[in-house]
């Protein structure tokens, strides 16, 4: 199957840091990324979607200056979480899409812990 | 936008029982229904899915079935074990449109040994 690699899996930094996480295919193109957001115990919240040399989609709520997205290939696509605070806390996972199957392939996650 | 609703939010099982979760979605256009089975601190794993063309689908102990005229769909587990334990999430999407998926809230399935 498919295969989507996500990195890193944990991360600890201080307030007012930014952080970036590192969402790649590493078997298929994929011409649309999604990530997503889940707090403990809920359900995953699309934060946007990051399409292959265009900018990025941000669902409502969502700020785009605080979450930048790049997709810089058909493989990788990058979220940078910028000013992190401790409220930004949360698991982040992405996703790519499969040309054609629309089956969503997800990373392993990013465990974002801001102190 | 698609909004999709899940119940229950728990649920206890004894093992060898069957457990049901049930959704129901808004956007009629949506044709691409996945459930995903997700373990604490781990990425969500597709169990099964089913397309707005078939009724019913089934893989060994796990079937979905679709309503479209109703907007609902269920997942359905026979003969439960303890490994089922998990959180299952259905989901919601338009295949060949922005094919972005919509999530429920969410079922924490218990099987209870």
């Amino acid at each position: 199957g498919a295969v989507v690699s996500q990195h890193p899996s944990r991360v600890i930094c201080k307030s007012g840091t930014s952080v970036k996480i590192e969402c790649r295919s590493l078997d298929f193109q994929a011409t649309t990324m999604f990530w997503y957001r889940q707090f403990p115990k809920q359900s995953l919240m699309l934060m946007a979607t990051s399409n292959e040399g265009s900018k990025a989609t941000y669902e409502q709520g969502v700020e785009k200056d605080k979450f930048l997205i790049n997709h810089a290939s058909l493989t990788l696509s990058t979220l940078t979480v910028t000013s992190a605070h401790p409220e930004d806390s949360s698991f982040y996972i992405c996703s790519a899409s499969k040309a054609f199957t629309g089956e969503l392939f997800f990373g392993e996650g990013s465990r974002l812990t801001v102190l | 936008g698609e909004n999709v609703e899940q119940h229950p939010s728990t649920l206890s099982v004894q093992e060898g029982d069957s457990a049901v979760i049930k959704c129901t979605y808004s956007d009629s256009a949506s044709n691409y229904f996945p459930w995903y089975k997700q373990e604490l601190g781990k990425r969500p794993q597709l169990i099964i899915d089913i397309r707005s063309n078939v009724g019913e689908k089934k893989d060994q102990r796990i079937a979905v079935t679709l309503n479209k005229t109703a907007k609902h769909f269920s997942l359905h587990i026979t003969e439960t074990q303890p490994e089922d334990s998990a959180v299952y999430f259905c989901a919601a999407s338009i295949l060949g449109g922005n094919e972005k998926l919509t999530f429920g809230t969410g079922t924490r399935l218990t099987i209870i040994p």
